[in-house]
């Protein structure tokens, strides 16, 4: 099974709103990322958590902060957005979080989030 | 900089086909590669890996070639399917300094498939 689930499926919010982007895995993997996708364009990591800590922010707007409660979950708390932040948010998971070189990872569905 | 892109942003084949897609590199240190295929308003799916100890590896229907020394890798989809259409990335297992890694996925090449 490699199966990484994510709600909600959709959200829709305004620009004041504070909303909550959830993961789940069963997988026993150690790794959970997050990633944006724009349409017609790759995925683009915003966050990595290994071992339940984070281990790497790549520059992300402080309006998105990323909580990992235990190895299964990681949510992705969202707080005044702007606009141009509608994409897909993509959850993954691996194995081993960084070494070996080889850890795959398997991704959700996304949630399709349009900021008002 | 570490960059993964690929020759041909559209490829149109007739079912049944063979199909090939490809991608470009530029870190000659990295050692991993997956291929992804994404559907629409679906998340990536792994289709295939390949390691850089290897020049080609085969799964169901599917083929991975690399070169390592023109850095490139290509996808090979044998006897395609409607169900194959899908846009597809190659991404690339890139080592930070924090000891960490992360994918860097290429620009993704949108197969459709022609009854």
């Amino acid at each position: 099974d490699t199966e990484v689930t994510q709600t909600p499926k959709h959200l829709v919010m305004g620009m004041t709103n504070k909303k909550s982007l959830k993961c789940e895995q069963h997988m026993g993997h150690r790794a959970m990322y997050w990633y944006k996708q724009k349409a017609k364009k790759p995925p683009e990591l915003m966050f990595v958590y290994s071992y339940e800590k984070l281990s790497i922010n790549e520059s992300v707007p402080s309006r998105f902060s990323p909580e990992c409660p235990n190895s299964s979950l990681l949510n992705l708390h969202l707080h005044a957005l702007q606009p141009e932040d509608s994409a897909l948010y993509l959850c993954a998971s691996s194995q081993f979080g960084g070494l070996p070189s080889t850890d795959t990872q398997y991704f959700g569905p996304g949630t399709r989030l349009t900021v008002l | 900089g570490e960059s993964v892109g690929l020759h041909l942003p559209t490829l149109s084949v007739q079912e049944g086909d063979n199909s090939i897609i490809n991608c470009a590199y530029s870190n000659s240190a990295s050692d991993y590669f997956i291929w992804y295929k994404q559907e629409s308003g679906k998340g990536p799916q792994f289709i295939i890996d390949i390691r850089s100890n290897m020049d080609k590896r085969q799964g169901q229907r599917v083929t991975v070639l690399l070169n390592k020394t023109v850095k490139h890798l290509s996808l090979q989809i044998a006897a395609t399917q409607p169900g194959d259409s899908a846009v597809y990335f190659c991404a690339e297992n890139v080592g930070l300094t924090q000891g960490a890694q992360k994918l860097v996925f290429g620009q993704g090449t949108r197969l459709t498939i022609n009854p």
